[in-house]
C-alpha cells in the first residue's frame, strides 16, 4: 500500500508569516495534486505537478515536486487568514487512482 | 452550477440499519468515486466507477456496495451499519482518470452510527 505522509499535522501561525508543508512517500507517483478543504466542504484542487523538479506558483503559494517524484512541498508566503484550511496532497498511483496524504491543518490568526 | 451533489448532509443510524448515500453529477464526467474521511486522516477510496455499468473496489470496500446505472448517479449503500462506518463520506467525479485530471468533490455526508 502506498502511503503519503504530510508534515506538520497541525500548524498555527500569525498573519504575515511564511510556512512550508511537506508531503513524503517512498513510492513514485506519476503526478501529484494539492487540494484545500474548508470545514463542511469537499476538497478543491489547487494545483497538479507532473514533472520531477517542477515548480508551480499560485499567487502566494509555491508548489514543488521532488526530482524523484516521491515527495512534494507547499510553501505559503505571507500567510493570510483566508489561507486557513486543511491541505491535502494526493499522488496518482500506477493504477491512475489518487492516494491522499494524511493532511495538514493550517490556522492563520489575524 | 451544481457540480457534484450529495444527499443527505447528515444522518444518524442505529447499528444494523441500512441506508443509501446519494451522489449525482451534472458535468457528464465518466469517472466517479466514493471516499471516506475519518478525523485527522486523509481520504480513503471505497469504490469507483469508470463509466455506467462498471464499478470496482478501492482500498476500503468492505461493508459497502455501489451501482452505476447512469452516468450521472453513483449511490453508495451500507447494508448493515457498524460503528466503524462512522465517518464523513465524499463523492467525487472526473472527466477521465486521475493523471492530470482534477477530481470534483461534493460537500460530503456526515454519518454517525450509534
Amino acid at each position: 500500500t502506498q502511503l503519503l505522509e504530510q508534515s506538520p499535522q497541525f500548524l498555527s501561525i500569525q498573519e504575515g508569516e511564511n510556512l512550508t508543508v511537506y508531503c513524503n512517500s517512498s513510492s513514485v507517483f506519476s503526478s501529484l495534486q494539492w487540494y484545500r478543504q474548508e470545514p463542511g466542504e469537499g476538497p478543491v484542487l489547487l494545483v497538479t505537478v507532473v514533472t520531477g523538479g517542477e515548480v508551480k506558483k499560485l499567487k502566494r503559494l509555491t508548489f514543488q515536486f521532488g526530482d524523484a517524484r516521491k515527495d512534494s512541498s507547499l510553501h505559503i508566503t505571507a500567510a493570510q487568514p483566508g489561507d486557513t484550511g486543511l491541505y491535502l496532497c494526493a499522488g496518482v498511483d500506477n493504477t491512475d487512482k489518487l492516494i491522499f496524504g494524511t493532511g495538514t491543518r493550517l490556522q492563520v490568526f489575524p | 452550477n451544481a457540480g457534484v451533489t450529495q444527499t443527505p448532509k447528515f444522518r444518524i443510524l442505529k447499528i444494523g440499519q441500512s441506508m443509501t448515500l446519494q451522489c449525482t453529477q451534472d458535468m457528464n464526467h465518466n469517472y466517479m468515486y466514493w471516499y471516506r474521511q475519518d478525523p485527522g486522516m486523509g481520504l480513503k477510496l471505497i469504490y469507483y466507477s469508470v463509466g455506467a455499468g462498471i464499478t470496482d473496489k478501492g482500498e476500503v470496500p468492505n461493508g459497502y456496495n455501489v451501482s452505476r446505472s447512469t452516468t450521472e448517479d453513483f449511490p453508495l449503500r451500507l447494508e448493515l451499519a457498524a460503528p466503524s462506518q462512522t465517518s464523513v463520506y465524499f463523492c467525487a467525479s472526473s472527466y477521465s482518470g486521475s493523471n492530470n485530471q482534477p477530481q470534483h468533490f461534493g460537500d460530503g455526508t456526515r454519518l454517525s452510527i450509534l
